[in-house]
């Protein structure tokens, strides 16, 4: 099935710490992102990549790494400076061939990393 | 910067009445608009969007949106809820994908 992949389901992490968030689409899409969920509130963007080996900032990144070495792939690492960690993530892709913008995204299952 | 706005945190309709979940939207150039639906600790699923043509736009489980220029607005639209709709509901827009805060729509029997 296609699809786009976030592991693991459930996180806990001691703080401190730093962890790592995996997301993996079978898609074929150029563009994808991370985005974080607080209890009641909407989804804020923390990093997006629209082609491999090349991200940018979103509107909460402090805190927070990527890497894009593969298409396929967009890992989200927590990091220890991230003051507020827990949290839900979701990761989404967009196909936006040639640079296209009015593509839909489609969003993993999403992540809840609490800390302990 | 692009972004859209949900004046609604919580909207309640009778099952079979007609809802309306509202979004205004701010951008330079063309809009290209969005609505998605959450159901509880999942991620969001996509119900329609707007790119240009037709103000009037249908999409996924009878649901449809109306772009007015005018009025900045893309409110999402069905005319008879069902209990099964009541999920958290996200209006969104690109150049680079960014939400409104959510609305929570509940149908109640």
């Amino acid at each position: 099935d296609g699809g786009i992949t976030q592991s693991p389901k459930y996180l806990f992490r001691k703080e401190g710490q730093n962890v790592t968030l995996s997301c993996e689409q079978n898609l074929n899409h150029d563009a994808m992102y991370w985005y974080r969920q607080d209890p009641g509130q909407g989804l804020r963007l923390i990093y997006y990549s629209q082609i491999v080996n090349d991200f940018q900032k979103g509107d909460i990144a402090e805190g927070y790494s990527v890497s894009r070495e593969k298409k396929e792939s967009f890992p989200l690492t927590v990091t220890s400076a991230q003051k507020n960690p827990t949290a839900f993530y979701l990761c989404a892709s967009s196909i936006d061939s040639q640079g296209t913008r009015n593509t839909e995204a489609f969003f993993g299952q999403g992540t809840r990393l609490t800390v302990v | 910067a692009q972004s859209v706005a949900q004046p609604e945190d919580q909207v309640n309709v009778a099952e079979g009445n007609p809802l309306t979940v509202k979004c205004t939207y701010s951008v330079s150039g063309n809009p290209y608009l969005f609505w998605y639906v959450q159901y509880p600790n999942r991620g969001l699923q996509f119900l329609l969007k707007y790119i240009t043509g037709d103000n009037l736009v249908k999409g996924s489980y009878g649901f449809e949106a109306e772009f007015n220029k005018s009025q900045t607005s893309f409110h999402l639209k069905k005319p008879s809820a069902l209990v099964s709709d009541s999920a958290l509901y996200f209006c969104a827009v690109r150049d680079i994908l960014r939400f409104g805060a959510g609305t929570r729509l509940t149908v109640k029997p």
